[in-house]
């Protein structure tokens, strides 16, 4: 099983669709978790990072569960410029280094 | 405040030549790191550091070389390039932590002929 899988893609949605991209690991011990998003040609960034509880900027909801090892992105109102890669990114304590998927292609459409 | 910056963006070489990507970041980020992204394979972590110094071998480290003698700089060296290793690569940093995240250069697109 590989540390960081997420859906294949491309996913292709009309402007102003939701749509979810979902992520496990296979780390237990994992402990910092984030989404970042890379433009065709372009270094990834991050998007934002998941907390345990949950957490929510804009349009752009992530979630944790822990105990099922898996971690979710959802974007509502999809636009235009969302049109890119996202990348699921899990991390272990300190020094570690970060895990990443290889990501999920997201295509929005008028 | 540059963040990451990397050189060069392009470069051709031919099998056997050497070259170093160079890597420099100003935030006094203590780990440091150099990634290959290959068409479905994501992000690749070839060798990393923790600080001046120290430094560790990632998932696929087999013909680069690294070294980290200051905390702003981090360059990848390949002693003898190979087709194999035509790929964009990507340095990043970031401040040690759980939850630190990672602040990428803007990459280097390598052709091995």
């Amino acid at each position: 099983r590989k540390e960081v899988e997420q859906d294949p893609g491309p996913f292709n949605v009309p402007e102003g669709a939701t749509v979810a991209f979902n992520c496990t690991y296979s780390n237990s011990a994992s402990q910092s978790f984030f989404w970042y998003r890379q433009d065709c040609r372009k270094e990834p960034k991050l998007l934002m990072s998941v907390y345990s509880s949950g957490n929510e900027d804009g349009r752009f909801t992530a979630q944790l569960n822990r105990a099922s090892q898996y971690i979710s992105l959802l974007i509502r109102d999809s636009k235009l410029s969302d049109s890119a890669t996202y990348l699921c990114v899990v991390g272990s304590s300190g020094y570690s280094t970060l895990t990443f998927g290889k990501g999920t292609m997201l295509l929005v459409s008028p | 405040n540059a963040g990451v910056t990397q050189t060069p963006k392009f470069q051709v070489l031919k099998t056997g030549q050497s070259m170093t990507l160079q890597c420099a970041q100003d935030m006094n980020h203590e780990y440091m790191s150099w990634y290959r992204q290959d068409p479905g394979m994501g992000l690749r972590l070839i060798h990393y550091s923790v600080g001046a110094g120290i430094t560790d071998q990632g998932e696929v480290p087999n013909g680069y070389n690294v070294s980290r003698s200051t905390t702003e700089d981090f360059p990848l060296r390949l002693l003898s390039a190979a087709p194999s290793q035509t790929s964009v690569y990507f340095c990043a940093s970031r401040q040690q932590g759980v939850g630190e995240k990672l602040f990428f250069g803007s990459g280097t697109q390598l052709s091995v002929l």
